[in-house]
């Protein structure tokens, strides 16, 4: 099956300053890198997310790059505000009906 | 906008006690999914149902797990003889199709403790 690393773990930044999560997987074959967003107790959100044939995207102040090579995905969020304060998974996708979560980031933004 | 609901919000159970968590898909999506979060953990898939079957499961979901779809709106995950081990946050989900570009929408979850 898919095996997901996120890094790191936990992430501490100063309001305003970029944060930057990474996230590898195993499967050749996946082919759709969504980001979910999870504050404490709710349920997770997708945030952004990209497709094989596209090696970067951008929606406001949160973007997504894709190295199929390498087989990583990062998320990029610039301007940090407190309420990007969450845990965050990436979830490799095969196509295959079940999404496989990498184990979060935990996001900080220090007013 | 439509939303995947959970219903309890909050179930205690004693270890070897049937549960029976209720989840309501958004009504146009096709397939359902449950997965759990046990606390400070990441979220793990349990079992994937379309067509009134289930099409995918994990190891995790052994016999002690059962899915239904008893209506045309209801979709529920049963655990025979809670474990302690069970206790975890109990997420459904509904996509209107499978693979990739799906979004799969999240309930609010139902938190189970085990006693």
């Amino acid at each position: 099956g898919e095996n997901v690393e996120q890094h790191p773990s936990t992430l501490s930044v100063q309001e305003g300053d970029s944060a930057v999560i990474k996230c590898t997987y195993s499967d050749s074959a996946s082919n759709y890198f969504p980001w979910y967003k999870q504050e404490l107790g709710k349920r997770p959100q997708l945030i952004i997310d990209i497709r094989s044939n596209v090696g970067e995207k951008k929606d406001q102040r949160i973007a997504v790059t894709l190295n199929k090579t390498a087989k990583h995905f990062s998320l990029h969020i610039t301007e940090t505000q407190p309420e990007d304060s969450a845990v965050y998974f990436c979830a490799p996708h095969t196509g295959r009906r079940a999404l496989t979560f990498g184990s979060g980031t935990r996001l900080q933004v220090q007013p | 906008e439509p939303e995947v609901t959970q219903t309890p919000s909050h179930q205690v159970t004693q270890m070897g006690q049937e549960v029976i968590l209720r989840c309501v898909p958004i009504s146009n999506h096709l397939y359902f999914y449950w997965y759990r979060q046990i606390l400070g953990q990441k979220v793990e898939f349990l079992v994937s149902f379309y067509n009134n079957e289930i099409s995918e499961k994990s190891e995790i979901f052994d016999d002690q797990f059962s899915v239904e779809r008893p209506d045309g709106s209801n979709f529920t995950l049963k655990i025979r003889s809670t474990k302690l081990e069970d206790s975890a946050m109990y997420f459904c989900a509904s996509s209107v199709g499978p693979g990739r570009g799906n979004e799969q929408f999240f309930g609010p979850g139902t938190r189970l403790t085990v006693l």
